[in-house]
């Protein structure tokens, strides 16, 4: 198993252009987690879904911001436009029955300039 | 969200046992216990969970006071390796919140 899988694990961007994460989740799981981490406010849950249905997408933090995840193996994070604000560690996180044991992928450093 | 109360850091000696401590004193029954830790520059990876019963497995021990309004995650040997910011969160459906945690820092 090569557990959840996130890409690019480094991104720098200007500011005002578009960002694309994606993140591979744990085959079999039905919850798939987006979550932001920074110095200032540790680590924020942005969305989360469900067999592929946003459930909570309360922590996403502006309309600059959107998650798909168009099939049970696949989903993204756009930025659009970004600012150097959204400077974080992004996190995808999937598992099997909700809360119960989250496995955490290696997470994407988004810088921007 | 009910909230949890973690000491900022920590400090242990390589090989002794750690006591890790966290306060919830607004838990209510369906709240799980879940502790979770965070190695540098790496994502959280999850440590152990429980209800009402002390709980063990490889990694750590949890143990659930009478009244479940704190709990203590024990490290029975600290390793370096086990140098991290552990995080003690509760739920109560599908989603963990992560607080501030412990910051264990382990001396040779």
């Amino acid at each position: 198993d090569a557990g959840v899988i996130q890409s690019p694990r480094h991104e720098v961007t200007e500011m005002g252009q578009e960002v694309t994460l994606r993140c591979k989740p744990i085959s079999g799981h039905d919850y798939l987690f987006w979550y932001r981490q920074t110095m200032m406010r540790g680590l924020e849950l942005l969305i989360y879904f469900n067999n592929n249905v946003p459930i909570d997408d309360s922590g996403m933090p502006e309309d600059r911001f959107s998650a798909k995840m168009p099939n049970a193996s696949f989903s993204t994070l756009k930025i659009q436009p970004s600012e150097p604000r959204d400077s974080a560690v992004y996190f995808c996180a999937s598992s099997l029955t909700g809360a119960h044991g989250y496995t955490f992928g290696s997470g994407t450093r988004l810088t921007v300039v | 969200d009910a909230k949890t109360t973690q000491p900022n850091s920590m400090e242990s000696n390589e090989e002794e046992p750690v006591h890790l401590p966290c306060n919830h004193s607004t838990i209510s029954g369906t709240d799980y216990i879940h502790w979770y830790r965070q190695l540098p520059s790496q994502g959280p990876e999850y440590v152990i969970h429980g209800l009402t019963s002390n709980v063990n497995n490889r990694m750590a021990s949890l143990a659930i006071a009478e009244d479940r309004k704190s709990s203590t995650l024990i490290l029975h040997r600290a390793t370096l390796r086990d140098a991290a910011v552990y995080y003690c969160i509760l739920d109560a459906g599908n989603m963990l919140t992560f607080g501030g945690g412990t910051r264990l820092m382990v001396k040779p």
